[in-house]
């Protein structure tokens, strides 16, 4: 079965400085990988994914994530982060042969003025 | 507006006293599923359903229950409720059940047991 750790519960960063989010999985195969933010109050919404080629993908919101099979990861990355990005972040993992999505814990991002 | 549409919001009720919370989808999705959300356990899966009148197990599926007896409808049942239920519970679609096609989130429903 495959699993997602997310190593951060909490981080603050300042507004406009960068922002990466860890999130390592275990899955045997090459996994389908997901980032998913969840504002206060909302359902998640869809950032960006990966399940093939370039291994940088490109998000909504000016975020991107690099997928690195030598260390199991998936990290979310912005280069400057904005009041309105104050969220949970969610890390999934997808198995290629069905719909058996697994999340992580979650990260909680706060910004700071 | 596509949407996936959960009812209610907030949902404060007694152990034992069986309820439903709804969820509806306006895409035509094939996929339905739902999901609970606990501090430092991220969203588990509790049933989902592949098509109409199809469902199946996910992590989480005791003390749930499941219908899909429509395409867009896909309500959760608690039949006799336990505190260890309290939870925010999402219902999520997608177009298939492909990994490839991304989740649609309601905006969720937070119970409480008491």
């Amino acid at each position: 079965a495959q699993s997602v750790t997310q190593p951060d519960i909490h981080i603050t960063v300042s507004e406009g400085a960068s922002l990466e989010l860890r999130c390592n999985y275990s899955y045997g195969a090459t996994p389908y990988l997901f980032w998913y933010v969840q504002s206060p109050g909302q359902g998640l919404q869809l950032l960006l994914k990966y399940f093939s080629g370039d291994t940088l993908v490109q998000g909504i919101k000016g975020f991107e994530a690099e997928f690195k099979r030598s260390q199991s990861s998936f990290n979310l990355r912005k280069p400057s982060v904005h009041w309105s990005d104050a969220a949970e972040y969610f890390c999934a993992v997808g198995r290629s042969n069905d719909y058996k999505l697994s999340f992580g814990a979650g990260t909680t991002v706060t910004v700071r003025a | 507006e596509a949407q996936v549409t959960q009812n209610p919001r907030y949902l404060i009720t007694v152990t034992g006293k069986k309820l439903t919370v709804t969820c509806s989808q306006n895409m035509n999705h094939e996929y339905m599923s739902w999901y609970r959300q606990d501090p430092g356990l991220g969203l588990r899966q509790i049933y989902y359903s592949m098509n109409v009148e199809v469902t199946d197990k996910g992590d989480v599926p005791e003390g749930y229950k499941v219908s899909r007896k429509e395409k867009r409808n896909f309500p959760l049942i608690l039949e006799s409720p336990s505190p260890n239920q309290t939870s925010l519970y999402f219902c999520a679609s997608s177009l298939d059940m492909s990994t490839s096609s991304p989740l649609h989130f309601g905006n969720g429903t937070r119970l409480t047991v008491t």
